[in-house]
């Protein structure tokens, strides 16, 4: 069975600050990581995976984010964040068993972005 | 190409009263799942479709049921609902198994 834990539920930060999000995941198989943004009434929205190769993966809106394996981390980045940034942010974890996906995603972390 | 669509984007329903909710596709992906998005458990899997295949399945009761057709395009319904069904359901869509999911803008339902 997969879990993820995101490790703050709220982020409050100033505009043109540097911003990380913490995830960990646990799995007993390999696994593809994600981040997904929901912004107010909206859907989710894909930005950034990883599925394998290079551990660092950047992603849309300036975002990147750094696969640790050895510490089960998947901590999402961005040097630099605008007004617009303020949304939530999801991270999942997906593990492909027999034929079937699903994801299964954190708590979300709740990202406010002021002027 | 377009995204994936769900209709209606909000419903209001009264309990015991059953609801049904579509989910179209991206073009050519053939793999539907459904999410259920509250405040208090955030986001479950509820299940997924595969070629009119159910291929996996959260830990829902028996009231929540879905079906794919042949062009993809999936339904979820909900029988007999309750006032904890209030929820945000997403659909998401992938080219098949072990593939990047995206997801609609999803179906709103409140139950009074």
């Amino acid at each position: 069975a997969q879990s993820v834990t995101q490790l703050d539920s709220q982020v409050p930060v100033f505009e043109e600050a540097p911003v990380e999000l913490r995830c960990n995941y646990s799995s007993s198989v390999s696994v593809y990581l994600f981040w997904y943004v929901q912004y107010p009434n909206q859907g989710l929205q894909l930005l950034l995976k990883y599925l394998s190769g290079s551990t660092l993966v950047k992603g849309i809106n300036g975002f990147e984010a750094e696969f640790n394996k050895s510490q089960t981390s998947f901590h999402l980045r961005k040097p630099s964040v605008h007004i617009s940034d303020t949304a939530e942010y999801f991270c999942a974890v997906s593990g492909f068993q027999g034929g079937s996906e699903k994801l299964v995603f954190g708590k979300g972390t709740k990202l406010t972005v002021n002027p | 190409k377009a995204g994936v669509t769900q209709t209606p984007r909000y419903l209001i329903k009264t309990r015991g009263q059953q609801v049904t909710l579509s989910c179209s596709p991206i073009s050519g992906h053939r793999s539907v799942s459904w999410y259920q998005q509250t405040p208090g458990q955030g986001l479950q899997f509820l299940f997924e479709y595969f070629s009119e295949t159910q291929r996996n399945k959260g830990n829902f009761p028996g009231r929540f049921s879905g079906r794919q057709f042949s062009n993809s395009r999936s339904e979820m319904n909900v029988s007999t609902l309750e006032l904890g069904d209030s929820a945000l359901y997403l659909c998401a869509s992938s080219l098949s198994g072990g593939d990047t999911q995206y997801f609609g803008p999803g179906t709103r339902l409140t139950v009074l």
